[in-house]
């Protein structure tokens, strides 16, 4: 069955730091991957997502993500965060034909200090 | 554009009410997404329609739960009867096809009394 596996559950990091996001799957066939970010009180946003190609893919606010197909992985990264990037941040995998059926990992909280 | 829109934004009722949650499309998008997002069970896909077909509704929880089309640029999600374990946020969701992204609206919080 399709799955997907956000480790961990919250992760602090300092203004300007860098910032890795962990996201496993799993899933038979070559995935659709994609990262939401959703903020308190509001829907979700895309940020990135993968379909083929290029496993180094470039989403909004400065966030990238690498599929790596060994690891079954789709781990998000930032090089340096800023404070409004704080938020909920989903890791998700399209199932079903057309890869309409979106699975969606249980999130990480990404928590801001100064 | 104003993006997806959903309405009311909060409800709450008492169990054994009928709910009926609306959402309407960005112009122009051919699907339509309903999830569901609760701390136990994280987000959930309750129903995919595409050209105002239903394709998938196997995350419907059950029988008291039912999605409609009336036209190709609104939705509406009912429960009937609802019950408290109903309470969560609803989000709807449109794109342009079922691998295009899916743009989400802002949620209706429900609780049930």
């Amino acid at each position: 069955a399709q799955s997907v596996t956000q480790p961990d559950i919250h992760i602090t990091v300092s203004e300007g730091a860098s910032l890795e996001l962990r996201c496993n799957y799993s899933y038979g066939a070559t995935p659709y991957l994609f990262w939401y970010v959703q903020s308190p009180g509001q829907g979700l946003q895309l940020l990135l997502k993968y379909f083929s190609g290029d496993t180094l893919v470039q989403g909004i606010k400065g966030f990238e993500a690498e599929f790596k197909r060994s690891q079954s992985s789709f781990n998000l990264r930032k090089p340096s965060v800023h404070w409004s990037d704080a938020a909920e941040y989903f890791c998700a995998v399209g199932a079903g034909a057309g890869g309409f059926k979106t699975i969606f990992g249980a999130g990480t909280r990404l928590f801001v200090k100064a | 554009d104003a993006g997806v829109i959903q309405s009311p934004r909060h409800e709450v009722t008492e169990m054994g009410q009928e709910v009926t949650l609306r959402c309407k499309l960005i112009s122009g998008h051919n699907s339509l997404f309903w999830y569901r997002q609760t701390m136990m069970r994280g987000l959930e896909l309750l129903i995919y329609f595409n050209n105002n077909v239903p394709i998938d509704d196997s995350g419907m929880p059950e029988d008291r739960f039912s999605a409609k089309m009336p036209n190709a640029s609104f939705s509406t999600l009912k429960i009937q009867p609802s019950e408290p374990r109903d309470s969560a946020v609803y989000f709807c969701a449109s794109s342009l096809g079922a691998q295009e992204t899916q743009y989400f609206g802002p949620g209706t919080r429900l609780l049930v009394l």
